[in-house]
Formats: C-alpha cells, structure tokens, sequence
C-alpha cells in the first residue's frame, strides 16, 4: 500500500529557514500537499505541488519534489513562532484518497 | 464562505455505547472523506463518498464503523459498540473531484 515517510522532530530558530522531507511510493500520485496542524486544530492545506511540476514557491514556502526519488521537501523561510506546528505531508492515489506521513514537529525558538 | 464544520467536538463515550459523528461539508462540494487520527496510527483513511456513487469503504477498520451521506450534504460516522482503541480525533474534509481535499476541525473522541 501507500507509505509516505516524514523524520518526527525539527527545532529552528527564529528568522532561519527550515526544511522538512518527506518521501513517498505512489508514483501515479498527481498532486502532493502539505498541511500544517497547530495544537488542537485540524489541519490545514498549506501548499500542495502538481505531480509535473519540480518547484513551487508560495511566498516564504518553496516546495521541491524529485520524481525520481520520490521525495518532497518542504522549506520555511524566515521561520516565525506562528510557524510552530506538525507538519503533514500527503499523496493522493485511488479515488482522491490521502495516505500521510506521520508528521514531522516544529519546534521555533525565540 | 464556511469552511467544513464537524460536531461534536468532543465526546467522551463510556465503552460499549454508539457514537455519531457528524460533517458538513463545503457547499457545492461533491466527494466527502472521513479520516482517523490517532497516537499509534497516525492518519488513515476511512471512507469517501462522491456524489450517489456507492462510497469507498476501504478503510474502515471494522464493521462497528459505518457512515452515511444523506441528500449528497451532511454525513454521519456511526460507531457501534465503541472500543479504547476508537480514541481519535476523527477529521472529515470536502473537495470537488479530483481537487484539493479541506479538512474540518475534527471530533476528538474518547472511548472510557
């Protein structure tokens, strides 16, 4: 079935930049996300990269995807302490369905 | 416009009992996803509805789970004779097909 891997834990500094990684299996995947979910809420669409693309910038984001490789990375620039939060990143395959990482924990310090 | 809405947001459930978990979705959205999030497994998906297509129920994890998706809008998760393990924050998200899936607030669920 579907694996999609993220690492579980990252701390930064506030104003660095920090980047997240995440690999997945589906390779018929068309569209690949990013959520973001902050203590007690749900999760929200961050960014997401059309499966033909290699980059994609959304103001302090810049997502890489390497096909070949199956991995995607997601950068921060400028980390802000609203940035703290998991960070999910998602396949779609089948009817549209999800599989997740497990998440990956950032941690900004002041 | 409103985002996705789920009640309850919380419910605490002695084991045994049913539970009903609703989702309204966006409007004018037609596939409806329900997903589980929970401490061992992560999250997984649970069922899809599209439109008066018969739904995926290729994740359910077993048959105390059903759902249900009345007049193509709101739908119901139902957990019959909940266990420990059904402790969850239980996520619903809406799209139109094929599109970006947006999710709820959730319903954090804990089975006693």
């Amino acid at each position: 079935g579907e694996d999609v891997e993220q690492s579980l834990f990252l701390s930064v500094r506030e104003g660095d930049s920090s980047v997240i990684n995440c690999t997945y299996t589906d390779s018929s995947s068309t569209y690949l996300y990013w959520y973001k979910q902050e203590p007690g809420a749900g999760l929200q669409l961050l960014t997401y990269i059309f499966s033909n693309m290699d980059m994609k910038q959304d103001q302090r984001l810049t997502v890489l995807l390497n096909k070949k490789d199956k991995h995607l990375s997601l950068r921060i620039a400028d980390t802000q302490t609203g940035d703290s939060a998991i960070y999910f990143c998602a396949e779609n395959y089948g009817n549209n369905r999800l599989a997740f990482g497990k998440g990956n924990q950032v941690v900004v310090i002041p | 416009g409103a985002g996705v809405s789920q009640s309850p947001s919380n419910k605490v459930t002695e084991k045994g009992k049913d539970v009903e978990l609703r989702c309204d979705p966006i409007s004018g959205h037609t596939a409806l996803y329900w997903y589980r999030q929970s401490l061992g497994q992560g999250l997984e998906f649970l069922i899809y509805f599209q439109g008066n297509s018969a739904p995926d129920k290729s994740g359910l994890p077993s048959d105390r789970f059903s759902a249900e998706r009345t007049g193509g809008s709101v739908s119901t998760l139902t957990i019959q004779r909940t266990q420990q393990e059904d402790s969850a924050v239980y996520l619903c998200a809406s799209s139109n097909p094929q599109e970006t899936q947006y999710f709820g607030p959730g319903t954090r669920l804990l089975v006693l």
